[in-house]
């Protein structure tokens, strides 16, 4: 099974700032199959990129992916208050799917 | 719009069966692969079930392997999660997902719905 491990595990920053959050793979992920999502408090997930670098429906720009692997990023260009929320990347391969752990992202 | 709504959560013993429910709509269900997702209070996204679009292609995670079916009925167009010999690390928010095809990626989830298992 590949694990992801996700850094920094809280990332505290002011409106404006840019978010760069890691995601690193046990071993190779195929690009076509590493995703981002975001939840927020009381909420259910939301896709927000998927094959590495695509963003989903209804994604604003502000948030791109990048990586290729075992080392992915999603970068936030310029936060919103709104962006408060935890954020977790997932794999699919062989038969099975893993998420990392999540990094919670504080807006000072 | 896309809309996924779980149900069939409860408070369950150690040991005992519970079935959740998914009805799916504003989409061909019958076209899309479907999935279970959970998660933990206070803790992190844990997949697991995935069925294919025609349910002839099923896989689970090895935690709830023997134990877990996931089946899905096209001419209603929900999805199904039968759990059995449940045990309390079962616990968690139960989401119910649409794959987004060929990306391995969960494109749409339903609010959830709670399961908790407890003497």
């Amino acid at each position: 099974e590949i694990v992801l491990t996700q850094s920094p595990g809280t990332l505290s920053l002011s409106p404006g700032e840019r978010a760069t959050l890691s995601c690193r793979a046990s071993q190779s992920v195929s690009s076509s199959y590493l995703a981002w999502y975001q939840q927020k408090p009381g909420q259910a997930p939301r896709l927000l990129i998927y094959g590495a670098s695509s963003r989903a429906t209804g994604i604003p720009d502000r948030f791109s992916g990048s990586g290729s692997g075992t080392d992915f990023t999603l970068t936030i260009s310029r936060l919103e208050p709104e962006d408060i929320a935890v954020y977790y990347c997932q794999q699919y391969g062989s038969s099975s799917y893993t998420f990392g752990q999540g990094t919670k992202l504080e807006i000072k | 719009q896309v809309q996924l709504v779980e149900s069939g959560g409860g408070v369950v013993q150690p040991g005992g069966s519970l079935r959740l429910s998914c009805a799916a709509s504003g989409f061909t269900f019958s076209s899309y692969g479907m999935h279970w997702v959970r998660q933990a209070p206070g803790k992190g996204l844990e997949w697991v079930a995935f069925v294919w679009y025609d349910g002839n292609t099923i896989f689970y995670a090895d935690s709830v392997k023997g134990r877990f079916t996931i089946s899905r009925d096209n001419s209603k167009n929900t999805l199904y999660l039968q759990m059995n010999s449940l045990r309390a690390e079962d616990t968690a928010v139960y989401y119910c997902a649409k794959d987004r095809t060929g990306s391995g990626a969960f494109e749409v989830w339903g609010q959830g719905t709670m399961v908790t298992v407890s003497s």
